[in-house]
């Protein structure tokens, strides 16, 4: 069964200072990952996708992640995070089972 | 494009009580999901529809959680009855043909 891993709850950064979200999946075969982005009091913002190909992948707002095969890892990055940026971060894998697993999340606070 | 709408944004009831949730998806998207986030976890699938036919339900309490799909495009789920730990957002999502669901702002449901 896949399964997906946040392994931070709350990360609190400065802003404009780099920052670093980390998600772990688990699945015995080839899957597609996502990052979504939820502000407060609104549904879930696809931020970036990985279906195939490069291993790097840049979304929306500055976000990148990259999809680390022998880690099982989709870690997402921004270089220099921005006010705008606080909001709860999901990190989510499909699988042929074709259902969406998601994490359970990553609260990212930004300290002017 | 319209996105995926949901009504109402809120609701407050009794435990015992009855309550339905009503969601449009974006037009021409085939695939209708309800997920219900309790607050601190990630979305989990309650049901996914294929136009108007159950793909997935097995997470769906069938006790007391039913959801309908009339004519492949609005769907309603509803709560029968109601218990506090139904307390959370349930939010509906769509796709067409890409994997990843589009979401809708969600409908809070307190039940004390």
């Amino acid at each position: 069964a896949q399964s997906v891993t946040q392994l931070d709850s709350q990360v609190p950064v400065f802003e404009e200072a780099p920052v670093e979200l980390r998600c772990n999946y688990s699945s015995s075969v080839s899957v597609y990952l996502f990052w979504y982005v939820q502000y407060p009091n609104q549904g879930l913002q696809l931020l970036l996708k990985y279906l195939s190909g490069s291993t790097l992948v840049k979304g929306i707002n500055g976000f990148e992640a990259e999809f680390n095969k022998s880690q099982t890892s989709f870690h997402l990055r921004k270089p220099s995070v921005h006010i705008s940026d606080t909001a709860e971060y999901f990190c989510a894998v499909y699988s042929s089972a074709s259902k969406i697993i998601f994490g359970s999340g990553t609260r990212l606070s930004i300290r002017p | 494009e319209a996105g995926v709408a949901q009504s109402p944004r809120y609701k407050i009831i009794e435990k015992r009580q009855s309550v339905a949730f009503w969601c449009n998806p974006i037009s021409g998207h085939a695939t209708l999901y309800w997920y219900q986030q309790i607050l601190g976890q990630g979305p989990k699938l309650l049901i996914q529809f294929q136009n108007n036919g159950v793909v997935d339900d097995s997470q769906l309490p069938k006790d007391r959680f039913s959801a309908e799909r009339l004519k492949g495009v609005d769907s309603t789920l509803k709560i029968q009855p109601a218990k506090l730990e139904d307390s959370a957002v349930y939010l509906c999502a769509s796709s067409r043909g890409q994997v990843e669901p589009f979401f809708g702002p969600g409908t809070r449901l307190t039940v004390l």
